[in-house]
Formats: structure tokens, sequence, C-alpha cells
């Protein structure tokens, strides 16, 4: 499966757009670019996923460039509900059993 | 449909005692997960059943942990002879159809061996 890179925190203050972008120089030809967000003493919940170009949904937007060896997951105006634990998961399609491999995600501090 | 549930929710054990914790997937999700996850790291890939088979298993699962789900519904993790080191949130997942579908988590159990 191919590794992500993704910052380890990032600040932010309620109202503003927060991006959080993702390496995965290595990501297979059919391998899908999968966020999921994770409260304290909670399971991750899925946000988004997406192959190419650009996905929106009713809580964020995912950013795929033509090369696909990264991503960016946007938040429009967050609040201080959106403090959580951000991670960008590649290769979910390769294989049959969907294993999700996460790192150590991005820690998102948002401030009032 | 409640979604994916966990019991017990937190689980406390002195070393040496063997415990079970169930997982009750949504409704007609024939692929259900085991992850475990330790503090300030993601959750880490335990096992995976597709109906009532494990089809995976992770080199993590040493021979004292072992997992069921009969009848392809609800999943057990059993630990035996636990140790310190088996201190984690053990969380339950499940998702239907392709691989790559969204899985769906539960709350986790907690557990703490003393």
């Amino acid at each position: 499966l191919a590794k992500t890179t993704q910052p380890i925190s990032m600040d932010s203050y309620e109202g503003q757009e927060v991006n959080i972008t993702c390496s995965h120089n290595n990501i297979a030809t059919n391998d899908y670019i999968t966020w999921y967000q994770q409260f304290p003493s909670q399971g991750p919940r899925f946000i988004i996923q997406g192959y190419k170009t650009k996905v929106t949904n009713e809580v964020a937007s995912l950013f795929i460039p033509a090369d696909r060896k990264s991503s960016t997951l946007s938040l429009p105006r967050v609040s201080l509900s959106d403090t959580a634990v951000y991670y960008c998961l590649v290769g979910v399609g390769s294989g049959n059993t969907g294993k999700l491999i996460f790192g150590q995600g991005t820690t998102l501090q948002v401030k009032p | 449909d409640t979604g994916v549930s966990q019991d017990p929710r937190h689980k406390i054990t002195k070393r040496g005692q063997n415990v079970t914790f169930r997982c009750d997937p949504i409704s007609e999700h024939n692929r259900l997960y085991w992850y475990r996850q330790t503090l300030g790291q993601g959750p880490e890939f335990l096992t995976y059943f597709q109906n009532e088979a494990q089809l995976e298993k992770s080199r993590l699962l040493s021979d004292r942990f072992s997992a069921e789900r009969p009848k392809g519904s609800f999943s057990t993790l059993e630990i035996q002879r636990t140790e310190q080191g088996d201190s984690a949130m053990y969380l339950c997942a499940s998702s239907i159809g392709l691989a790559y579908n969204e899985q769906f988590f539960g709350p986790g159990t907690r557990l703490t061996v003393l």
C-alpha cells in the first residue's frame, strides 16, 4: 500500500478554510484516496473519498491533481467542533479485504 | 439502524486474565474489521471477516488473540492471558459491498490491563 505523508499538526481559527495536504508518491493506478476524521475516544468517521480531480460533499472537498501524487482535504469555515485528527489513506481499493492502513494523521486544533 | 455497537465500552482487568469483546455491525454489512489503537497512534488493523469467514489476520494478532464471527452476524474478540501491552482501544468497523467502500466504526472498547 502507498505510503502517505501529512503534517503532524495544524492550527486554525473559527470561520477559516483549512487545507490539509497529503503526499502519496507511490499511489497505484487503481488506488482511491480516502480521508477519515477522529474525535477523542471515538472511532474514525469517513469524510470523503476520490480518485481524481475534485470531489465535494456536504462537509468537505477533496482536490486531486492530475498526477495523483498528492491530495488536499479542504474544510470550509471550520468551527471548534472540527478539532480532531484527520487521516489520509491511500490504497484501500487494492486487494480484496479493504483493510485501512492509518498513519499518525494530522491533529487539527481550531481556536476561537 | 443505530450503527456499529461494541460491548463493553470499558474493561479493566488484571494481567493474566482473559477478556472478550463483542461487536454488533450494521445489519447486512458483510465485511467486519477489528482494529487496535494506542494513544497518539492511528488505528492498526487486526483482522477481517467477510461474512463468517476470517480472511486476513495481522501479524499483530498473536496466538493469544482469537476472533470469531458466527453466522456472519456479530463478532467477538478474545484475548487470553492479557499483558499490560494489550492495553488499548479496540475498534470494530463494518462495511458492505466493494472493498474500498466506507467503513463505519463503533465507539470502541477501552481495555486497561493492570
